[in-house]
């Protein structure tokens, strides 16, 4: 199984809900990543976990909050967001997180910000 | 910095052309090099990939070289089929995992 999903594949939000995108692989990887990707752009990192701890954080606005509960599930937790954080969100894993080690993608979820 | 130069799309080509998407990077130390593709509607998938110099990497008749001297690994393919449609990313991870892409190049391919 190289597969990793997301849910949902679609999510429209107000201003002052408060939301959680979901990432799951089962493919053995120690390393999850969030990306957000707006159109005709490339993915831009958010958050990089290595065995379930918190390695990277590229300055990401505290109204995303990631949570990475176990080896094979992680979250995105939105709260207050605005209209300007509408885009793809993509989660990723890879083996590792090394240099080495290619990512794999889900599909995305589709975030319209109301 | 590490930084990551695609040539600019978007490209056209016929069914059966030779494409040849250019990409150079800067990155200190020694950078693992990947292409990525993204078709409508999905995530990235993984096309190839070179983790030092010299190494080739191909998948379903792409083909791309990593080059230290020239900071190059461009990708290439003899014949393209309408099913290659899609944008293309050259990436590299120097650590951490830390990936860095450049900015996509949109292919398409028309019968």
């Amino acid at each position: 199984d190289t597969e990793v999903t997301q849910t949902p594949k679609h999510l429209v939000m107000g201003m002052t809900n408060k939301k959680s995108l979901k990432c799951e692989q089962h493919m053995g990887h120690r390393a999850m990543y969030w990306y957000k990707q707006k159109a005709k752009k490339p993915p831009e990192l958010m958050f990089v976990y290595s065995y379930e701890k918190l390695s990277i954080n590229e300055s990401v606005p505290s109204r995303f909050s990631p949570e990475c509960p176990n080896s094979s599930l992680l979250n995105l937790h939105l709260h207050a967001l605005q209209p300007e954080d509408s885009a793809l969100y993509l989660c990723a894993s890879s083996r590792e997180a090394g240099e080495t080690y290619e990512q794999y993608f889900g599909p995305g979820t589709r975030l319209t910000v109301t | 910095g590490n930084s990551v130069t695609q040539m600019e799309g978007p490209v056209t080509l016929s069914e059966e052309a030779f494409l040849t998407i250019n990409c150079t990077y800067t990155a200190t130390g020694y950078p693992s090099l990947f292409w990525y593709v993204q078709y409508p509607g999905e995530g990235l998938q993984l096309l190839l990939k070179a983790t030092k110099a010299d190494d080739k990497g191909s998948n379903k008749g792409f083909e791309a070289t990593y080059r230290k001297e020239t900071t190059s690994f461009h990708l290439e393919k003899g014949s393209v089929q309408v099913s290659d449609s899609a944008v293309y990313f050259c990436a590299l991870s120097a650590n951490a995992g830390k990936s860095t892409f450049g900015d996509g190049t949109t292919l398409t391919v028309k019968p």
